[in-house]
């Protein structure tokens, strides 16, 4: 099945302490995006890739980091400098390479972080 | 300042059409607006999209006023399981931004 995962679907952290949120895709898509979601506030963009070895910072970089090695896998770290961490990430992917041209964006399932 | 703004919630009962609006002043004119549905805890779902008149699809419609400043998410005959909460998105070309709308809860009742 093709398809957008993301695991682990429950995250628990100290806090502190770093944290790495995995996503894999096999849609052969170019595009990934991170975003967070928080009560009442929409999905809000952390970071975007277009293409392989290059990523760019969406509306809330700050406290995030990315790598996109590989096509297929674009993994988010929350640093202990986010100050506010806890919130559910959801992880997307689109056949377009530019983000605001015509994309249907594929959504995975989320991870939902708690730091305790 | 782009802004995508909707509903925060909406009533509705089985079978009866839905009409949700969201508000995009700032919106040029090859500027794509789409909508998705999200379940608690799931990932949102691409339901329809669109950048002016109207479209359709199997789910919905999507019409959009010649000005551009708005557009509406129209749900036929509303069941059950379409109670959930509908995102507006605009991809704005300017600067490359992309803003979701806070989400319309939509509460659908027998």
């Amino acid at each position: 099945d093709g398809g957008i995962t993301q695991s682990p679907k429950y995250l628990f952290r100290k806090e502190g302490q770093n944290v790495t949120l995995s996503c894999e895709q096999n849609l052969n898509h170019d595009a990934m995006y991170w975003y967070r979601q928080d009560p009442g506030q929409g999905l809000r963009l952390i970071y975007y890739s277009q293409i392989v070895n290059d990523f760019q910072k969406g509306d809330i970089a700050e406290g995030y980091s990315v790598s996109r090695e590989k096509k297929e896998s674009f993994p988010l770290t929350v640093t202990s400098a986010q100050k506010n961490p806890t919130a559910f990430y959801l992880c997307a992917s689109s056949g377009q390479t530019r983000p605001s041209s015509y994309n249907e964006q594929f959504f995975g399932p989320g991870t939902r972080l708690t730091v305790l | 300042l782009a802004k995508t703004t909707q509903p925060i919630s909406m009533d509705s009962y089985e079978g009866q059409e839905v009409n949700i609006t969201c508000s995009h002043n700032n919106i040029a004119t090859n500027d794509y607006i789409t909508w998705y549905q999200q379940f608690p805890s799931q990932g949102p779902r691409f339901i329809i999209q669109g950048y002016k008149t109207k479209v359709t699809n199997e789910v919905a419609s999507l019409f959009i006023p010649a000005d551009r400043k708005s557009s509406t998410l129209s749900l036929p005959r509303v069941s059950l399981s379409d109670t959930a909460v509908y995102y507006c998105l605009v991809a704005y070309n300017q600067g490359g931004k992309l803003i979701f709308g806070q989400g319309t809860e939509l509460s659908v009742k027998p």
